[in-house]
């Protein structure tokens, strides 16, 4: 099976502008959450979608947001760009229906707010 | 009670010597208990993985050690390699959702 598959994998952007990243999970994989990583906060949770439905959603502003299409492939939008958003944002699928079902991460997409 | 603790933050082993992480958490709900690996940008990969109806899983030179009462689980790393550097993360998750992940440690094997 394909892993996850983020596009793009960098981004250049300044600050307020809006982008939008992609993010296509394993296939058979429902579900996609989405991470920012930065060197001081670690993996913090964005959000999951699950069937098309956000499910869960982590402590980050409004202007981050998300959606995901009927075939489970993800988009996260960020709008009005900060330069504290520049970070690695990562994407997981998993089934997420039963336990142990785990999530599977894709590259990242490296964006950098100028 | 979603928080998951990790120790050290950083941790420097010789090669050939046992590299040993620990997490901890509060939430007994969580069911499934995974352990990442992350080179430099890259994203994390799984590692190996444990359930609490187990005290402890090894894979190759990883093992998981799981003390349900102490909710408490750690990563050994036996015969520890320089290819090993790279950064840990645990994590921990119900019936396959909302998965809390520790703030990482930073291995690195000196040759």
């Amino acid at each position: 099976k394909a892993g996850v598959t983020q596009t793009p994998r960098y981004l250049i952007k300044t600050r307020g502008q809006q982008v939008t990243l992609s993010c296509s999970p394993i296939s058979g994989h429902r579900s996609v959450s989405w991470y920012q990583q930065t060197p001081g906060q670690g993996l913090q949770f964005l959000f999951e979608y699950f069937s098309e439905t956000q499910r869960n959603k982590g402590n980050f502003p409004g202007r981050f947001s998300g959606r995901q299409f009927s075939n489970s492939r993800s988009e996260m939008n960020v709008s009005t760009l900060e330069l504290g958003d520049s970070a690695l944002y990562l994407c997981a699928s998993s089934l997420a229906v039963k336990k142990g079902d785990t999530q599977y991460f894709g590259p990242g997409t490296r964006l950098t707010v100028l | 009670q979603q928080q998951v603790k990790q120790s050290p933050q950083s941790l420097i082993v010789q090669k050939g010597g046992i590299s040993i992480i620990n997490c901890a958490y509060e939430n007994t709900a969580f069911d499934y208990f995974p352990w990442y690996q992350q080179f430099p940008g890259k994203g994390p990969a799984l590692l190996i993985a444990i359930r609490p109806d187990v005290s402890e899983k090894k894979e190759g030179r990883f093992t998981i050690s799981f003390n349900k009462s102490a909710k408490q689980f750690s990563l050994h790393i036996m015969d520890s390699q320089p290819g090993d550097s790279a950064t840990y993360f645990c994590a921990a998750s119900n019936y396959g959702q909302n998965f809390v992940f520790g703030p990482g440690t930073r291995l690195s094997v000196l040759p």
